[in-house]
């Protein structure tokens, strides 16, 4: 079993849409989480950090629960600009000489059209 | 500032040969990762560095080995290079403190083919 596994999609939505993406993760120490956003042939990076209570930036909402070990990024009203595909990505401190590792799942292909 | 960079950004070997990745990480940073992402899969953690010590290191074969200097930049050295690693390899540096985990930078990467 993958430690994170999400769905690949890919999703086609129109403008103006909401859309959900979820993740879970395998390892119960994982202590962060992540959504990346990564477009094509470049680099990944940082949508935003995903917490327990729920946050919010914009019309991105991300939403963890650590007893169920699942995560959702959902995203409201569609902009052409958001194609791209998102990265769920855990992390857990290694402790002692090691900053731990980022690990992320397949990743969720979204194209939103005219 | 310069972010993160990578060189170089394409590169075709043929197999068994052997290929130098290089990764020059964004200004005050002092950690370096590196992951490798094959087409259609997220990055998978290959090793990480820091005070020029491999420091964790995920799974892959020994095939894999890299080095950090003491500037901080570093090196990805592939050998015996199979089909199957043609990928992106992405460099991510960070700095080695309690914020790491939200100022990890990614390079653009280097797309590497072998034939």
């Amino acid at each position: 079993r993958k430690e994170v596994e999400q769905d690949p999609g890919p999703f086609n939505v129109p403008e103006g849409a909401t859309v959900a993406f979820n993740c879970t993760y395998s390892n119960s120490a994982s202590q962060s989480f992540f959504w990346y956003r990564q477009d094509c042939r470049k680099e990944p990076k940082l949508l935003m950090s995903v917490y327990s209570s729920g946050n919010e930036d914009g019309r991105f909402t991300a939403q963890l629960n650590r007893a169920s070990q699942y995560i959702s990024l959902l995203i409201r009203d569609s902009k052409l600009s958001d194609s791209a595909t998102y990265l769920c990505v855990v992390a857990r401190n290694a402790g002692g000489t090691s900053y731990g590792k980022l690990t992320f799942g397949q990743g969720t292909i979204l194209t939103v059209h005219p | 500032d310069a972010g993160v960079t990578q060189s170089p950004t394409h590169l075709i070997k043929t197999r068994g040969q052997q290929v130098t990745l290089r990764c020059s990480p964004k200004s005050g940073h002092d950690t370096v990762s590196w992951y490798q992402q094959a087409l259609g899969q997220g990055p998978q953690f290959i090793f990480q560095y820091y005070e020029e010590e491999e420091r964790q290191r995920g799974n892959f074969p020994d095939r894999f080995s890299g080095h950090q200097f003491p500037n901080y930049s570093s090196e990805l050295n592939v050998n015996a290079l199979l089909l199957g690693d043609s990928a992106l390899y992405l460099c991510a540096s960070s700095p080695r403190t309690g914020s790491w985990l939200t100022e990890a930078f990614f390079g653009q990467g280097t797309r590497l083919t072998v034939v």
